[in-house]
């Protein structure tokens, strides 16, 4: 099994607030990824980075922000939540080319 | 542009029958690796099984496998012997180059006891 966390695993918040979601691993991967996934639906890249300070949005436009000062270390900032960023957020991590290993996720309600 | 498709949004078995997921991809890259992963009900997504795009042979894992034509750029999976277990959400996943996987829309099973 992949050593990759994700904290809190679920959160509700009121609108306005400000929210760090946190993902580690455990492996040494250059590469991380966050995924926005409704319940059962598509997965939709938000946000990647290939290395320590090298961050990249993805296919869906998101008011998130993400960091990576650490390699083991990739958190998703949201500077004030609302009732639409309610959704499922995945994370993951990869070496080369080879499988993205993920998180078991953060399931987040904005109130 | 890289695409994946899955054209059946669910699908259903019976207790120890075979099913097949259906998923087509395009890409420009020569270089690319396929994936399927299975997501459980509320549970993590873990890998199913991969396949390089320059093997030929069609790999296989215990009672998963697939069928990947490079030339119509097709790439199914195949589930014998289905388990109760084998219910979730099955997403076909395409890896071009050094770029991030790029996911269909998912077929979601059920297995009928």
């Amino acid at each position: 099994e992949a050593d990759i966390y994700q904290t809190p695993r679920y959160l509700v918040i009121g609108t306005g607030k400000k929210i760090t979601l946190e993902c580690s691993q455990t492996m040494g991967h250059d590469k991380m990824y966050w995924y926005q996934q409704d319940p059962g639906m598509e997965l939709h890249l938000i946000h990647y980075s290939y290395g320590v300070n090298s961050t990249e949005k993805g296919d869906l436009s998101s008011e998130s922000t993400v960091s990576r000062i650490r390699t083991e270390h990739f958190p998703l900032t949201l500077e004030s939540a609302r009732p639409s960023h309610t959704s499922q957020y995945l994370c993951a991590s990869s070496e080369g080319p080879d499988e993205q290993y993920f998180g078991p996720g953060t399931r987040l309600t904005v109130t | 542009a890289q695409t994946v498709t899955q054209s059946q949004p669910e699908m259903s078995v019976q207790e120890a029958e075979t099913v097949t997921l259906s998923c087509t991809y395009d890409t420009s890259e020569s270089d690319y690796y396929l994936f399927w992963y299975k997501q459980p009900p509320s549970r993590q997504m873990i890998l199913v099984i991969r396949q390089e795009a320059y093997k030929q042979q069609n790999a296989t894992e215990n009672r998963f496998s697939v069928n990947f034509q490079k030339a119509a750029k097709s790439f199914s999976l195949k589930i014998s012997d289905s388990q109760l277990g084998d219910a979730a959400m099955y997403f076909c996943a395409l890896k071009p180059g050094n770029t991030p996987l790029v996911f269909g829309k998912g077929t979601r099973l059920s297995v009928i006891a």
